[in-house]
């Protein structure tokens, strides 16, 4: 069975500070790992996501994730906070590996950016 | 492309009642999948098709709950009789799979906000 455990329900930065964001994975087979992003009363809006290859991979609004493997961590970066950021970010791991399986959701981080 | 469609994006309804979650998936997708999200559980996955039919069902919670998905363009998630309880952002998904069994193209509609009082 695969699982995600995200650190810190609330994560709080300054604008303009480096944002970062921890997931940590389980997963029985080779995991594709995704990163959404949540805006109040919206739906879920792809970040970015890991599937083979290179494992820095760049998404959307400047953010990036690292898969490092050994360490069973996918978590999310972006150099420079802005305001626009403040929103739920939910990591995310395939169950059964490629995805058809549907996916395995981390509870969730509110990411809070102070002016 | 319109993206994943979901209707009604808000949904009141009386303890009770049935209540019908209706989702139309992106075309060519031959996936579908059904998610809740409420505070105390996060993000369920309900469950899930391929190529129209039900694949795994056992994260519905309760006999309560039914989808069908009677063609490639339409699914609907049902929920009789509702509870409180039930009250939840309900978001469809849909995606396409190769024959090695990866999906890609995960994308999810903008979710039906149920209230049961």
């Amino acid at each position: 069975a695969q699982s995600v455990t995200q650190l810190g329900s609330h994560v709080s930065v300054s604008e303009g500070a480096l944002v970062l964001l921890r997931c940590n994975y389980s997963s029985s087979v080779p995991p594709y790992l995704f990163w959404y992003v949540q805006y109040p009363n919206q739906g879920l809006q792809l970040l970015l996501k890991y599937t083979t290859g290179a494992t820095l991979v760049k998404g959307i609004n400047g953010f990036e994730a690292e898969f490092k493997k050994s360490e069973t961590s996918f978590h999310l970066t972006k150099p420079s906070a802005h305001m626009s950021d403040a929103a739920e970010y939910f990591c995310a791991v395939s169950s059964g590996g490629g995805g058809a399986d549907g996916l395995t959701f981390g509870k969730g981080t509110h990411l809070i950016i102070q002016p | 492309d319109a993206g994943v469609i979901q209707s009604p994006r808000h949904e009141v309804t009386e303890m009770g009642q049935e209540v019908t979650l209706r989702c139309k998936p992106i075309s060519g997708h031959d996936y579908l999948f059904w998610y809740r999200q409420t505070m105390m559980r996060g993000l369920e996955l309900l469950i899930y098709f391929n190529n129209n039919v039900p694949i795994d069902d056992s994260g519905m919670p309760e006999d309560r709950f039914s989808a069908k998905m009677p063609n490639a363009s339409f699914s609907t998630l049902k929920i009789q009789p509702s509870e409180p309880r039930d009250s939840a952002v309900y978001f469809c998904a849909s995606s396409f799979g190769s024959s090695l069994g990866y999906t890609y193209g995960y994308t999810f509609g903008s979710g039906t906000r149920l209230t049961v009082v």
